[in-house]
C-alpha cells in the first residue's frame, strides 16, 4: 500500500457526461500528479500540483481541469467525455516536487474510467 | 523523439534465473532521476527503484538493481533470483529536475511503453 488513495476505483459513464476523480496524498506530501494511462497512448502525465498551486502541464486535454485543496487531496474533473477518454487514470504523490528535486512519486491505485 | 526506450515488449524466463530489462534514455539536462515501476495485472504502480543522474553507485533495492551506465545513458533493471510473483508489466521512467513546461515546476514522469515479463516454472 503506497498510502496514496484514489476514488472511485471504476466509473462507468456515458458521453457528453462529466466527472470528477478524486485523490488523497500521502501524509506529508505537497505535490500531487496525475496521469492517463491508455492502450493507445500508454502512460502519459497530465498535470501538477504543489501545495495548493498549478506548476506544470503535460498533455491535458482543455476539457480536463484539476485543483488541489487545502487539506491537499485533489480532484480531476473530466467533462465532455468522449470513447476515447476511456482509461486508467493516476494520481500520484511526493513530498516535494518543486524545481531541482527529484523525489519519488508514489501512485495510488488508480480509477478505471470506462465511457460508454 | 522517445525519452525513454524500452526495446523488449515482452519477455519469457524461467523461475530462479536473473533477469535484465532495457531502459535507455534521452536528456540534455546534467540533472535527473530515473525510476522503475512495476504493474502487476491488478493494475496498480509500484515502485521499486530509484537512481540519481549524480549518484556515484548503481541503486540497489533487494533483489532489485539498477544497472546505471551513464555514458551510454543506459539504466536497465536486474531482478534476481526471480519469482513468479515477479510476473507483471515493468516501467522505466524518467523525471528531469526542471521541468520545460509552465510555472518553473518539475514535470512529471516519463514513461517507456513497458516490458511485459512472465516468469515460467
Amino acid at each position: 500500500d503506497s498510502g496514496v488513495t484514489q476514488t472511485p476505483k471504476h466509473l462507468i459513464t456515458a458521453t457528453g457526461q462529466r466527472v470528477t476523480l478524486r485523490c488523497s496524498p500521502r501524509s506529508g506530501d505537497l505535490s500531487v500528479y496525475w496521469y492517463q494511462q491508455s492502450l493507445d497512448q500508454g502512460l502519459q502525465f497530465l498535470i501538477h500540483y504543489y501545495n495548493g498551486e498549478e506548476r506544470a502541464k503535460g498533455n491535458i486535454l482543455e476539457r480536463f481541469s484539476a485543483q488541489q485543496f487545502p487539506d491537499l487531496h485533489s480532484e480531476l474533473n473530466l467533462s465532455s467525455l468522449e470513447l476515447g477518454d476511456s482509461a486508467l487514470y493516476f494520481c500520484a504523490s511526493s513530498p516535494r516536487g518543486i524545481a531541482g528535486s527529484t523525489d519519488t512519486q508514489y501512485f495510488g491505485p488508480g480509477t478505471r474510467l470506462t465511457v460508454l | 523523439a522517445q525519452k525513454i526506450t524500452q526495446t523488449q515488449p515482452g519477455m519469457f524466463v524461467q523461475e530462479k534465473e536473473a533477469v535484465t530489462l532495457d531502459c535507455t534514455y534521452d536528456t540534455s539536462d546534467p540533472s535527473y532521476g530515473l525510476f522503475w515501476y512495476k504493474q502487476p495485472s491488478s493494475g496498480e504502480m509500484i515502485f521499486l527503484i530509484y537512481q540519481g543522474s549524480y549518484d556515484q553507485q548503481n541503486a540497489t533495492e533487494g533483489r532489485y538493481s539498477l544497472n546505471f551506465q551513464k555514458a551510454r545513458k543506459s539504466a536497465n533493471l536486474v531482478i534476481s533470483a526471480s519469482q513468479l510473483g515477479d510476473s507483471a508489466m515493468y516501467f522505466c521512467a524518467m523525471r528531469e529536475a526542471v521541468g520545460k513546461h509552465s510555472g518553473g515546476g518539475a514535470d512529471g514522469l516519463t514513461f517507456g511503453k513497458g516490458t511485459h515479463l512472465i516468469i515460467q516454472p
